[in-house]
């Protein structure tokens, strides 16, 4: 199984400032990750697939890369609904799809 | 617009069966390439993938779960079932049904997710 790791796991932000997050998997998962945003009662949201391709209707402040093994999710200029829980995915090697631990995004 | 509606018990007992249902709305549960998805969350908020569904009635489940989960699709109802058996404190936890996109097994509908605990 593919173990997933999340860093730093509480983010400390201003609003407009850059977030970056951090995903790293136990072996390469190639470009095959995913990332996920989840706000407070709601289910996760997908953001990004294929590391770096935008889910339909996701803004362009938020932008991903990597590959192999280590990979980062990037917010460009944080807005107030930008604040929640983010969650990367791998889908290379499975079953079973495995999900990292989280980073919060938190206001600073 | 696809939308995914969870329901069933909130509570289970111990050593018994969890059974959820999952109706599908906005499209049928037969187009595309989609798999229909159990995700499930617990309180210290890490997601774990239970398995998924394609209509036809093939079925993938996570391996530490395989022996107790069983998948169910019911096309004429646009629905599909979880039923997990043997349940216990730890499988206390949000439970998503969610669609695996055409393409990518990632996940980009989900429901609004039903708490399901178990407790005597």
């Amino acid at each position: 199984e593919i173990v997933m790791t999340q860093s730093p796991a509480t983010l400390s932000v201003s609003p407009g400032e850059r977030a970056t997050l951090s995903c790293r998997a136990s072996q390469s998962v190639s470009s095959s990750l995913a990332w996920y945003q989840q706000k407070p009662g709601q289910a996760p949201r997908l953001l990004i697939y294929g590391a770096s391709t935008r889910a339909t209707g996701i803004p362009a402040r938020f932008s991903g890369s990597g590959s192999g093994t280590e990979f980062t999710l990037t917010i460009s200029s944080l807005q107030s609904e930008d604040f929640a829980v983010y969650y990367c995915q791998q889908y290379y090697n499975w079953p079973p799809l495995t999900f990292g631990g989280g980073t919060k995004v938190e206001i600073k | 617009q696809v939308q995914l509606q969870e329901s069933g018990p909130g509570l289970v007992k111990p050593s018994q069966t969890l059974s959820l249902t999952c109706t599908v709305s906005g499209g049928s549960i037969r187009s595309g390439g989609y798999y229909w998805s159990w995700i499930r969350q617990h309180p210290g908020k890490d997601l774990e993938w239970i398995g998924y569904i394609y209509y036809s009635g093939a079925t993938y489940y996570n391996p530490s779960l395989k022996s107790r989960v069983t998948i169910s699709v019911d096309t004429a109802k646009n629905q599909f079932s979880l039923k997990l058996s043997s349940v216990t404190a730890a499988d206390t936890a949000v439970y998503y049904c969610a669609r695996k996109s055409d393409g990518y097994n990632v996940f980009d509908f989900w429901g609004q997710g039903t708490l399901a605990t178990v407790s005597s």
